[in-house]
């Protein structure tokens, strides 16, 4: 079935640092890619998403482009902000998880003044 | 996107009492979710809830634990029943986006301690 790798956390980066969280993805059809996050004591949020091979997401800063040929989708920010302390889940979906996402295990991301 | 409310954001409840928790959209959406988030963990789908059909519960949870209601298109709720401290989680409900790529988006979740 279908399944999502993350990078194990935490990440910790001093402020104006570059940001990269891997995500690779196995499914056996054409799934939607997506990157959510989690600020201390919220809900989830949506921060990008990429539908088809060779998009790129982009939201605040962040990117994400779909590779389907390595069957990832990194997330990645030039100059990380304290404000960007969080957890990060790279999720997948499509027609062979039934329209259900499917979750990584999160990435916590601490930024250090 | 939707706006999604839940009630209670957070509660303390005594070990065998139940709790329902409330998800209100402020639109009308055909799928909605109920996860659960334990301490440092991923989600965990508890169950899909389509509005005029019974829900449909994912391996490991069922009905009797977990019963869940969905009257309308913009209101769900979940109850979590004869608790024990196991059940302390964060519990998240969501809808999907609707635009055909099967994104969701989550209310603020309800934060649950049983002792």
């Amino acid at each position: 079935g279908d399944s999502v790798t993350q990078m194990e956390g935490p990440v910790t980066l001093s402020e104006e640092a570059f940001l990269t969280i891997n995500c690779t993805y196995t499914a056996t059809g054409y799934p939607s890619l997506f990157w959510y996050v989690q600020y201390p004591g919220e809900g989830l949020q949506l921060l990008l998403k990429a539908t088809k091979a060779d998009d790129k997401g982009s939201n605040k800063g962040f990117e994400a482009t779909y590779r389907k040929e390595t069957t990832s989708f990194h997330l990645e920010k030039g100059s990380v902000q304290v404000s960007d302390s969080a957890v990060y889940f790279c999720a997948l979906s499509d027609r062979d998880s039934n329209y259900q996402l499917i979750w990584g295990a999160g990435t916590k991301l601490i930024i250090k003044p | 996107s939707a706006v999604i409310s839940q009630k209670p954001s957070r509660d303390i409840c005594q070990r065998g009492t139940s709790l329902t928790i409330q998800c209100q959209v402020d639109s009308q959406v055909t799928m909605m979710f109920w996860y659960r988030q334990q301490p440092g963990q991923s989600l965990t789908l508890i169950a899909t809830a389509n509005q005029g059909s019974e829900a449909t519960y994912e391996s490991g949870f069922v009905i009797d634990k977990f019963p869940i209601s969905r009257p309308n298109l913009t209101f769900s709720t979940l109850t979590v029943s004869n608790m024990s401290p196991e059940d302390s989680s964060i519990y998240l409900c969501s809808v999907g986006g609707g635009t055909g790529h099967y994104e969701q988006y989550f209310g603020p979740g309800t934060r649950l301690t049983v002792t």
